[in-house]
């Protein structure tokens, strides 16, 4: 088990390009969600999947926000036409589930938009 | 008026203090709380998970958790220079999935 993994740990585009970033949780951990931390911040949840369902998205996305969790394993977050405003980390977590358990943290993709 | 509140800090000290970290919170309905790591550009990293009312202790860490007057604490003693970081504390309610964040307070042990 070699924890959640994020790739890629960084990520510099240009104003209107699209990115994505992608999650592997911890093998077995059926819940993953996206976090967004900004400098000073804690994380602020974007949203939630049980399994496959993407069961929560967060107000803080906007229609240029979305994320997938095909078969329930690993996921992806897409930002289309970025704006400097979504430069911040985005983290991934994940959690087994059968009970409110711990959140394991990846080491975060950092996106810088200029 | 924000869910959880945590000082941002900075806090520093000298090497070997007991350092003292704390958040407050307005929902009774949380009863999991952690306390997590982050050192700088890195993802946050768990160090304490409890649940309800009472202490729990591992290695130099002590978590105490009061939910009569919604107040969490983390205690650190013999502080180490490799102890600086930011650390985050986080809540949830029992059968929900929302982990809630501090904005965590920034430690500083100076050698």
């Amino acid at each position: 088990d070699t924890g959640v993994s994020q790739n890629p740990r960084h990520k510099i585009t240009k104003r209107g390009q699209n990115v994505t970033f992608r999650c592997d949780p911890i093998s077995e951990h059926n819940r993953l969600y996206w976090y967004r931390q900004t400098l000073g911040q804690g994380p602020e949840f974007l949203t939630y999947f049980q399994n496959e369902a993407q069961l929560e998205k967060s107000r803080l996305l906007s229609d240029r926000f979305s994320a997938e969790r095909p078969k329930g394993s690993f996921s992806t977050l897409e930002i289309q036409r970025t704006e400097q405003g979504d430069s911040a980390m985005y983290l991934c977590a994940s959690s087994l589930g059968r009970v409110t358990g711990e959140l394991f943290f990846g080491e975060g993709s950092r996106l810088t938009v200029l | 008026q924000k869910e959880v509140e945590q000082d941002p800090g900075p806090l520093s000290v000298p090497e070997g203090a007991i350092v003292s970290l704390n958040c407050t919170y307005s929902n009774s309905a949380f009863q999991y709380f952690m306390w997590y790591r982050q050192y700088s550009r890195k993802g946050p990293e768990l160090l304490m998970y409890t649940y309800s009312s009472g202490n729990k202790e591992d290695g130099r860490f002590t978590a105490q958790v009061d939910k009569s007057s919604k107040y969490i604490s983390l205690f650190i003693r013999d502080s180490q220079p490799s102890d600086s970081a930011t650390y985050l504390c986080a809540m949830i309610a029992s059968g929900t999935y929302k982990y809630i964040f501090g904005t965590g307070t920034r430690l500083k042990v100076l050698a």
